[in-house]
């Protein structure tokens, strides 16, 4: 199975900060790959897919990128609202996978 | 407005058996992959099965292969699950989740879960 790293494991931040957090792949997976949001007792939501693409509605601070096998999660100027676990996804292979999510807290 | 209800959760005896389903509105189901997800209580997400929009095909996780078969009633706008065998590992909270594409891609669309508890 693709395993899909998360850095950093958590991360601590400012309301107007800009944060990146990357997603490692241990295989190539070309650019299928999503970004979620959850926050607790909440589902995830979905931020990102295929690499870089924003669903309707998520906000354009949000922006995903690729460089080969890695790929980053950037979030310009921190809003409250923001701080939450992020998870990377898979789904270029079976079976699919998601990263072991990256926790960003108010410093 | 899409919305995926969870149903069937509860607590249940290593061993065992027990059937979800996913009621869906709100959107043509028969033009989309479907999935479930599941997060044991405080850990991270595991995706654990999908289906094909037409029901043609299903893929699994190694940690369900032979004891969960995923299906779908697309006259119905129903997901289900059907878990067998059920192990204290299984524990936790499933949700439904639509797919952007017909068979395996980003989810857009998430139920809020329902908690599976499997304990003697």
């Amino acid at each position: 199975a693709i395993q899909l790293t998360q850095s950093p494991t958590s991360l601590s931040a400012s309301v107007g900060d800009r944060v990146t957090i990357t997603c490692r792949a241990s295989q190539a997976i070309s650019n299928s790959l999503a970004w979620y949001q959850q926050t607790p007792g909440k589902p995830p939501k979905l931020l990102i897919y295929d690499a870089s693409t924003l669903p309707s509605g998520v906000p354009s601070r949000f922006s995903g990128s690729r460089s080969g096998t890695d790929f980053t999660l950037t979030i310009n100027s921190l809003q409250p609202e923001d701080f939450a676990t992020f998870y990377c996804h898979q789904f270029n292979n079976f079976p699919i996978t998601f990263g072991q999510g990256t926790r960003l807290v108010i410093k | 407005q899409v919305r995926l209800v969870e149903s069937g959760g509860g607590v249940v005896q290593p061993g065992r058996s027990l059937r979800l389903s996913c009621a869906a509105s709100g959107f043509t189901s028969r033009n989309y992959g479907m999935h479930w997800v599941r997060q044991a209580p405080g850990k991270g997400l595991e995706w654990v099965a999908v289906i094909k929009n037409d029901g043609s095909k299903t893929y699994y996780a190694d940690s369900v292969t032979g004891r969960f078969t995923i299906s779908r009633d697309n006259s119905k706008n129903t997901l289900f699950l059907q878990m067998n065998s059920l192990r204290a590992e299984d524990t936790a909270v499933y949700y439904c989740a639509k797919d952007v594409r017909q068979e395996a891609a980003a989810l857009d669309q998430w139920g809020q879960g329902t908690l599976v508890t499997v304990s003697s």
